[in-house]
C-alpha cells in the first residue's frame, strides 16, 4: 500500500534550519510528484511547492522562494523540504502529500496520500 | 490567487442528519474543486476531486457538485465518524490554496 512517512517532530531557534524527510513507498517513486503543505494555527493549510522525482525539478511557491529547498534521493526514495532562516510564523506541521495528477508539470495538484505529518516547533 | 471561503464555520448536526457545506472561490475555477476530511491528529483525507469524482473507498454519502465560483459538498446520512474538520482546495489557478475550514460537530 502506499505509504510516506516523516520524520520526527523538531524544535529550532529563530535563524536557523530544519530538515524534513518523507520516505515512500507501495507505488512507483518516479511516477508522481511530491508537494509540501503545511498547516499553521493562524494560516490554515498553505501550499508550499513541489518537486518531480524523475529528475528533481522544482516549483515553489513565491512566499516561500529563496528560503525552502525541496531535493530528491532516489536511492531511497525519500524527499526532503529543508527551511532556512526560520522565525516563530513557521510553527506548524508540515505534510508532504502526493499528487493524483499524472499529466502536465504538477502545479494543478490534487493530494492523494499524505505523510503523517511532522511538527516544527520554532522558539528562542 | 484565488481565496476560498468555507461555510459555515461550524455546522452542528446529529448523526442521521443530512450535511451541506459551501466552498466559495473568489474567482472562476471551473470544475477544479477538492474537499478532505480532518480528524484530530491526523493528515487530511481526499473525499472528492475535480468537484464530483469520489476518491478510492470514499462512501456514496458524499457527493460533491458545483462549477465556476460555487461547490457544496454534501453529506446524505451522518456516521459518527463523519464529525471532523473539512476543507476545500482548488487547482483551477496556480498556487493551489485552501478553504479555512468547516467544523462538523456533534449536536
Amino acid at each position: 500500500q502506499v505509504q510516506l512517512v516523516q520524520s520526527g517532530a523538531e524544535m529550532k531557534k529563530p535563524g536557523t534550519s530544519v530538515k524534513i524527510s518523507c520516505k515512500t513507498s507501495g507505488y512507483i517513486f518516479t511516477n508522481f510528484y511530491i508537494h509540501w503543505v503545511r498547516q499553521a494555527p493562524v494560516e490554515g493549510l498553505e501550499w508550499m511547492g513541489l518537486i518531480n522525482p524523475f529528475g528533481g525539478s522544482t516549483n515553489y511557491a513565491q512566499k516561500f522562494q529563496g528560503r525552502v529547498t525541496m531535493t530528491v534521493d532516489t536511492s531511497t526514495g525519500t524527499l526532503y523540504l529543508e527551511v532556512n532562516s526560520l522565525r516563530s510564523e513557521d510553527t506548524a506541521v508540515y505534510y508532504c502529500a502526493r499528487d493524483l495528477v499524472r499529466r502536465g508539470d504538477g502545479g494543478d495538484p490534487v493530494f492523494d496520500y499524505w505523510g503523517q505529518g511532522t511538527l516544527v516547533t520554532v522558539s528562542s | 490567487e484565488v481565496v476560498l471561503t468555507q461555510s459555515p464555520a461550524t455546522l452542528s448536526l446529529s448523526p442521521g442528519e443530512g450535511a451541506t457545506l459551501s466552498c466559495r472561490a473568489s474567482q472562476t475555477i471551473g470544475g477544479y474543486l477538492a474537499w478532505y476530511q480532518q480528524k484530530p491528529g491526523q493528515p487530511p483525507r481526499l473525499l472528492i476531486y475535480d468537484s464530483s469524482t469520489r476518491a478510492t473507498g470514499i462512501p456514496a454519502r458524499f457527493s460533491g457538485s458545483g462549477y465556476g465560483t460555487d461547490f457544496t459538498l454534501t453529506i446524505s446520512s451522518l456516521e459518527p465518524e463523519d464529525f471532523a474538520l473539512y476543507y476545500c482546495q482548488q487547482r483551477g489557478n496556480r498556487p493551489a490554496t485552501f478553504g479555512q475550514g468547516t467544523r462538523l460537530d456533534i449536536k
